[in-house]
């Protein structure tokens, strides 16, 4: 079974700077996506990003990036220019491509993220 | 845009009573799932469906039912609710395949009494 391990439970980040928020993974599959989820506070959980696992060249979506570093099984989100509106509970998520696994997801615990004006 | 409701958004309910948490999506997606999400705990698979009729346990299925009699509506049960249900049910639906991402709902926070 697929396991997601988000080992911040808690960052801050000031204004306009940089952050950068850790998962890693273990799955022996070779192919899978993987994915950032946001849930703001009281509000509905988004997709921030997703990576398919057979494309080396790292997702971006403004100004979320993602390193995926696959023989290292991370996959860490990196926030740009961070903004008042970024704060909210983060969730990486894995999900395998298989069908015997239907389309089910494997969530970390999830970091929140502050942004201090 | 998707769309993927809940019947409540916030509930209270007293020991013992049978308590139905009402989720509806409008992407004729194939897969539904509830979640239930904890401080510290993070998302919990309950139950998932990958059809109608069809329904699959996730990792903390003791204490809760489901079902899926539509594609669009699925419906968590819990037959008599306790005090340790007391958390925030999320659904989610999303496509059986393919690199679609999950779409989730407003959640619901229940509270047992």
């Amino acid at each position: 079974a697929q396991t997601v391990t988000q080992s911040q439970p808690e960052m801050s980040v000031q204004e306009a700077e940089t952050v950068t928020l850790s998962c890693t993974y273990d799955t022996s599959e070779s192919d899978y996506y993987l994915f950032w989820y946001k849930q703001p506070p009281s509000r509905q959980m988004i997709l921030v990003i997703r990576q398919e696992a057979y494309k080396q060249q790292n997702a971006t979506e403004n100004r979320f990036s993602v390193n995926f570093q696959k023989a290292a099984k991370s996959f860490s989100l990196k926030i740009s220019d961070s903004q008042l509106g970024d704060a909210a509970m983060y969730f990486c998520a894995y999900r395998s491509p298989y069908n015997t696994n239907a389309g089910k997801s494997t969530f970390g615990d999830g970091t929140t993220l502050t942004v201090k004006p | 845009d998707v769309k993927v409701t809940q019947s409540s958004r916030y509930l209270v309910k007293r020991t013992g009573e049978k308590v139905f948490l009402e989720c509806v999506q409008d992407m004729d997606h194939e897969n539904m799932f509830w979640y239930r999400q904890d401080p510290g705990l993070g998302l919990r698979l309950i139950y998932f469906s990958y059809d109608v009729k069809m329904k699959e346990k996730g990792d903390i299925p003791e204490g809760y039912s489901v079902s899926r009699e539509k594609k669009e509506r699925f419906s968590l049960i819990l037959e008599s609710a306790s005090t340790n249900q007391t958390s925030m049910y999320l659904c989610a639906s999303g496509r059986l395949l393919g690199t679609d991402e999950q779409f989730f709902g407003p959640g619901t926070r229940l509270t047992v009494l």
